[in-house]
């Protein structure tokens, strides 16, 4: 199976902007989860969608929003940009395809870089 | 609200020396226990997973213990070699979501 894809992978904007972020999880899984991840940190856990709708949701401001269609790809998109909003956005997808059930291995994507200057 | 802790924040061993990296978490209700290894510049990976009905499980090099009382886990590398080098990270999962620690830098030393 193909894995996780992300599109772009480097990106930058300016201070102001908004950007879109595409994530492709693998053939099946219906859960993809978003991270944001700052040079020396941990994973920040931004949302996860579970067929077409937000399951969980971290602490972010509601620059950063997301969505998943019905293939199960999803987007995410940051508005107002600011230059803290510099990081590497993971993506990661799993199967959970128990409701109720035990959470499943995420595989992530290669990540996106965004830069805002 | 449920958090995990990871320690140490980094962790340098002579190569060949064990590694043991601990993390505590909060949420009873916890249970699935996944580590995951990211290399510089890489995606995390997973390298070894552990769900509540079990105590321990080894693969090769690689274990991890899990003390559901204590609401701990750890994860043990024995024989380290300088590709051990990386970011690991370990995460509790419930009810969907996966609350990760904050990263243990292990770094090998020739």
């Amino acid at each position: 199976k193909a894995g996780v894809t992300q599109t772009p992978r480097y990106l930058i904007k300016t201070r102001g902007q908004q950007v879109t972020l595409s994530c492709s999880p693998i053939s099946g899984h219906r859960s993809v989860s978003w991270y944001q991840q700052t040079p020396g940190q941990g994973l920040q856990f931004l949302f996860e969608y579970f067929s077409e709708t937000q399951r969980n949701k971290g602490n972010f401001p509601g620059r950063f929003s997301g969505r998943q269609f019905s293939n199960s790809r999803s987007e995410m998109n940051v508005s107002t940009l600011e230059l803290g909003d510099s990081a590497l956005y993971l993506c990661a997808s799993s199967f959970y395809g128990i409701a109720g059930g035990p959470p499943d291995t995420q595989y992530f994507g290669p990540g996106t870089r965004l830069t805002v200057l | 609200g449920e958090n995990v802790e990871q320690h140490p924040s980094t962790l340098s061993v002579q190569e060949g020396d064990s590694a043991v990296i601990k993390c505590t978490y909060s949420d009873s209700a916890s249970n699935y226990f996944p580590w995951y290894k990211q290399e510089l510049g890489k995606r995390p990976q997973l390298i070894i997973d552990i769900r509540s009905n079990v105590g321990e499980k080894k693969d090769q090099r690689i274990a991890v213990t899990l003390n559901k009382t204590a609401k701990h886990f750890s994860l043990h590398i024995t024989e380290t070699q300088p590709e051990d080098s990386a970011v690991y990270f370990c995460a509790a999962g419930g009810n969907y979501q996966l609350i990760w620690g904050a990263g243990t830098k292990l770094i090998i030393k020739p």
